[in-house]
């Protein structure tokens, strides 16, 4: 593993289904965020975490919860899907919480919500 | 409320030209300011950022101007290459809002640049 490695790449999945999206990095970097990327909309923070142990919402956390158990995880999970979540999902990662500190992104999970 | 904006989805330059690539903001609290480049089926990808103490940031052909007063900054690219094709988003960030806003960007909708060989 180098970076940040998500999955799956893309899925389809039914409304009302649960699914966690991955989020693995090797960096030791104390914070990672997830992100939805929409036509239009940019790249728009879900949820975060500044270190293991602890998690905090974004702009858009409604129907989506994480997890940081350990350092280099940070799971997604939508408990029962709707089609309104049909997107890209990246998760990112940083040294720490400071915005000097560049964040670095995953390829991204293609989601569809049939 | 879209507090970062690119007003313009797409941008087409000739190679060679210079690329001029817009952000717009409106929270004034916004002090740390960051250009991400995204190619398609990959994530983003940090370009350059600047301090609002600062008003221009210079990595060999990118540069980056921020205008305080009007909330505006640019990234200039010169010269283009075709290379450079992909999508560009900027974002914002409130660095000293404590650790509630740590680390959380706010992006723009993003500018499909393409450059013709």
């Amino acid at each position: 593993i180098a970076g940040i490695t998500q999955a799956p790449t893309s899925q389809i999945l039914a409304a009302g289904r649960r699914m966690t999206l991955r989020c693995t990095q090797d960096m030791r970097h104390n914070a990672m965020y997830w992100y939805r990327q929409d036509l239009g909309l940019g790249l728009r923070l879900i949820h975060y975490s500044n270190t293991a142990g602890t998690t905090g919402k974004g702009e858009v956390p409604d129907g989506y919860s994480v997890s940081r158990a350990n350092t280099d995880d940070f799971p997604l999970t939508l408990a029962s899907a709707v089609p309104s979540q049909t997107s890209v999902y990246f998760c990112a990662s940083s040294v720490r919480e400071a915005p000097y500190n560049e964040q670095f992104f995953g390829p991204g999970t293609r989601l569809t919500v049939l | 409320d879209q507090q970062v904006k690119q007003n313009s989805p797409s941008l087409s330059v000739q190679e060679g030209r210079i690329s001029i690539l817009n952000c717009d903001y409106t929270n004034s609290m916004f002090d740390y300011f960051l250009w991400y480049k995204k190619y398609p089926a990959e994530g983003p990808t940090f370009l350059i950022s600047i301090s609002s103490i600062k008003d221009k940031n210079e990595d060999g052909r990118f540069t980056v101007f921020l205008n305080k007063s009007a909330k505006h900054l640019s990234l200039h690219i010169v010269p283009s290459q075709p290379g450079d094709s992909a999508v560009y988003f900027c974002a914002a960030i409130q660095s000293n809002a404590g650790g509630t806003s740590y680390g959380k960007l706010t992006f723009g909708q993003g500018t499909i640049l393409t450059v013709h060989p």
